[in-house]
């Protein structure tokens, strides 16, 4: 069965770093890009970027570039979506999501992780 | 970026009746080499993540009930459900992958009326 496993909920402080990780198993974690999606409180589907676990080549959103940093590591079939310096405004719930074809293509999303709720509040 | 907008933002159905949803596109999401429609629709219930429903705009995720079904071509598509059950209480998003960023619809609630 394939399933995208996500870290558990995060409190920080405005100014703090954080990495959370999303963890494929059930495939080949190789052959299929991961993406990161936001949805703030209340709020619709913001694509952020996504990696290619293969060679770690990234695509960011404008949105997003500069503001994130998005890994891998294959060897332990873990992606990561990671920011140096948290704002207030990045408190929203991150998810995960596995694109649905084998090596790339399209950003179709088939295996969605459970969300990470992240709360930044000074 | 596309920018996709949906209609109506809510809509309530009694169950049993037919629930449709309008998504359109800024630009044509439509590729001509392969004439194939890049735009998907997801379900998400409260509480929990997006699910795939439909690809390409009307080819239905394995496992999904026949009753919702895709369809519409080039910057206008819609998302039906023939009969609205219960467990369809959802908000249903559009999303296109022509161009990147994949870029989201807004969002349509649908409630049991």
């Amino acid at each position: 069965e394939v399933q995208v496993v996500q870290s558990g909920a995060e409190v920080k402080k405005p100014g703090e770093s954080l990495r959370i990780s999303c963890k494929g198993s059930g495939y080949i974690f190789t052959n299929y890009w991961i993406s990161w999606v936001r949805q703030m409180p209340g709020k619709g589907l913001e694509w952020m970027g996504r990696v290619d676990p293969r060679d770690s080549y990234t695509y960011y959103s404008p949105s997003f570039q500069g503001h994130v940093t998005i890994t891998t590591d294959k060897s332990i079939r873990t992606a990561y979506l990671q920011w140096s310096s948290l704002q207030a405004s990045d408190t929203a719930i991150y998810y995960c999501a596995r694109h649905s074809d084998a090596d790339g293509g399209y950003d179709i999303f088939d295996n969605w992780g459970r969300g990470t709720l992240v709360t930044v509040s000074s | 970026d596309i920018v996709m907008t949906q209609s109506p933002d809510s809509l309530a159905v009694s169950l049993g009746e037919r629930a449709t949803i309008n998504c359109k596109s800024s630009q044509t999401i439509l590729y001509s080499s392969n004439n194939k429609n890049f735009l998907a629709w997801y379900q998400q219930k409260p509480g929990q993540p997006p699910k795939l429903l439909i690809y390409w705009a009307s080819t239905r995720e394995s496992g999904v009930p026949d009753r919702f079904s895709g369809g519409g071509s080039g910057t206008d598509f819609t998302l039906t459900i023939s009969a609205l059950q219960a467990e369809d209480v959802a908000v249903y998003y559009c999303q296109q992958y022509h161009t990147t960023p994949p870029t989201f619809g807004g969002g349509t609630k649908v409630e049991i009326k």
